[in-house]
């Protein structure tokens, strides 16, 4: 069946260190995206991308990084500089236009600062 | 710019009671309208969408909602609720520039027995 796959679904990183997680979709859609979501705050963008080898920054793109090299893929690594990276991270998919279609999501990360 | 209200963060309502979520939007072009539904620790799950034609929209689960241009509102109804519809439910209207949607806060629905 067709769908997003994230992995890890828990992470836990220790201070000063980077990490990546992985986000994976086998839908054939062009439009990839990553959202991160704190208790009460609904949804905020991180990095989104329409095509591959190109991503466009959020609204909080500041200490995230991500790489498109290949359609089926959308790694994020929260960096270092991300000084409060405990949070659920939730990477979604669309088809191109994906505001009429809507997203496909994947089943998130639980990041955990320790 | 687009953008989506949720009026309460927190519904509460009875095992077979009606359910009604508000939500409210604002667009400069005509909106492309969708409810998703997240159990705990999972992921974004549609539920339903309103691209063109018929205002009432009838998704998964018994679920349905109408579009109301003049009231610029898209709520969410389910005639009676049931324990398995607690979750989290997040409106969304389609952005104003390339394929981003614009997400509201979110509102948590309890059921009680």
């Amino acid at each position: 069946d067709g769908g997003i796959t994230q992995s890890p679904k828990y992470l836990f990183r220790k201070e000063g260190q980077n990490v990546t997680l992985s986000c994976e979709q086998n839908l054939n859609h062009d439009a990839m995206y990553w959202y991160r979501q704190d208790p009460g705050q609904g949804l905020r963008l991180i990095y989104y991308s329409q095509i591959v080898n190109d991503f466009q920054k959020g609204d909080i793109a500041e200490g995230y990084s991500v790489s498109r090299e290949k359609k089926e893929s959308f790694p994020l690594t929260v960096t270092s500089a991300q000084k409060n990276p405990t949070a659920f991270y939730l990477c979604a998919s669309s088809i191109s236009p994906g505001q009429i279609y809507g997203y496909t999501f994947g089943s998130g990360t639980r990041l955990t600062v320790v | 710019a687009q953008s989506v209200t949720q009026l309460g963060s927190h519904v509460s309502v009875s095992e077979g009671a009606l359910v009604l979520l508000r939500c409210n939007y604002s667009s400069s072009v005509p909106p492309y309208l969708f409810w998703y539904v997240q159990y705990p620790n999972q992921g974004l799950q549609l539920l339903l969408k309103y691209t063109t034609g018929a205002t009432l929209v009838k998704g998964i689960n018994g679920f349905e909602a109408e579009f109301k241009k003049s009231e610029t509102s898209f709520h969410l109804t389910k005639p009676s609720a049931h324990m398995s519809d607690a979750a989290e439910y997040f409106c969304a209207v389609s952005g104003e520039y390339g394929n981003k949607l614009v997400f509201g806060a979110g509102t948590i629905l309890r059921v009680k027995s």
